[in-house]
């Protein structure tokens, strides 16, 4: 069975500075797709990034970058100028690409905080 | 273009009653998804449905729990004879196809007293 891991609880970061999210999974799979979604406190899911492992650049979104290390298992945010929407819930989900596994399998989630 | 759309958004039932969550999938898309969250919890995928088909409900509690996606109308998620133990967000996603990126809706809080 997969297993995503996100081992930071809570991490908090200044205005302006650069953090990064820790997520680690398991897989037997060799294709699939990593995620990061967004939970702000009015719950809503929000896609930030999302990486198919076959494609060995890492994804990018404006501020937002990943840093997947396939052979380690590794998939980590990183938000670079932090703001203070940036606070939220950050959770971390994998899903196999082949038929038959359509649910995303999420990590427990990181607790952000922006301090201003 | 509405996104996918849940009601209610929040749900409060006694135990032993019954609770009916809806969801609307965003337009065009014909696959939905139902997941979980438990208090400090990530999201728990449930079951999958297309329209008049469960595809994968690997997910679901064996009792109590079902869900159809009918031709018509929205998907719904039924919780007979609630306990407390299933007090959660309830989360329902669409996509247009199957792989497809998955689309959120705001969620379901369900409280049982």
């Amino acid at each position: 069975a997969q297993t995503v891991t996100q081992s930071q609880p809570e991490m908090s970061v200044q205005e302006a500075e650069t953090v990064t999210l820790s997520c680690t999974y398991d897989t037997s799979e060799s294709d699939y797709y990593l995620f990061w979604y967004k939970q702000p406190p009015s719950r809503q899911m929000i896609l930030v990034i999302r990486q198919e492992a076959y494609k060995q650049q890492n994804a990018t979104e404006n501020r937002f970058s990943v840093n997947f290390q396939k052979a380690a298992k590794s998939f980590s945010l990183k938000i670079s100028d932090s703001q203070l929407g940036d606070a939220a819930m950050y959770f971390c989900a994998y899903r196999p690409r082949r038929g038959g596994a359509d649910g995303l399998t999420f990590g427990k989630g990181t607790h952000l905080i922006i301090q201003p | 273009n509405a996104g996918v759309m849940q009601n209610p958004r929040h749900l409060v039932r006694r135990r032993g009653q019954e609770a009916r969550l809806r969801c609307s999938p965003m337009k065009g898309h014909s696959h939905v998804y139902w997941y979980r969250q438990l208090p400090e919890e990530g999201l728990k995928f449930m079951v999958y449905l297309q329209k008049e088909n469960i595809i994968d409900e690997s997910g679901m509690p064996k009792e109590r729990f079902s869900a159809e996606f009918p031709k018509e109308g929205p998907s719904i998620l039924r919780i007979q004879q609630v306990v407390r133990g299933d007090s959660a967000a309830y989360f329902c996603a669409s996509s247009p196809s199957r792989g497809h990126e998955q689309f959120f809706g705001p969620g379901t809080r369900l409280t049982v007293l």
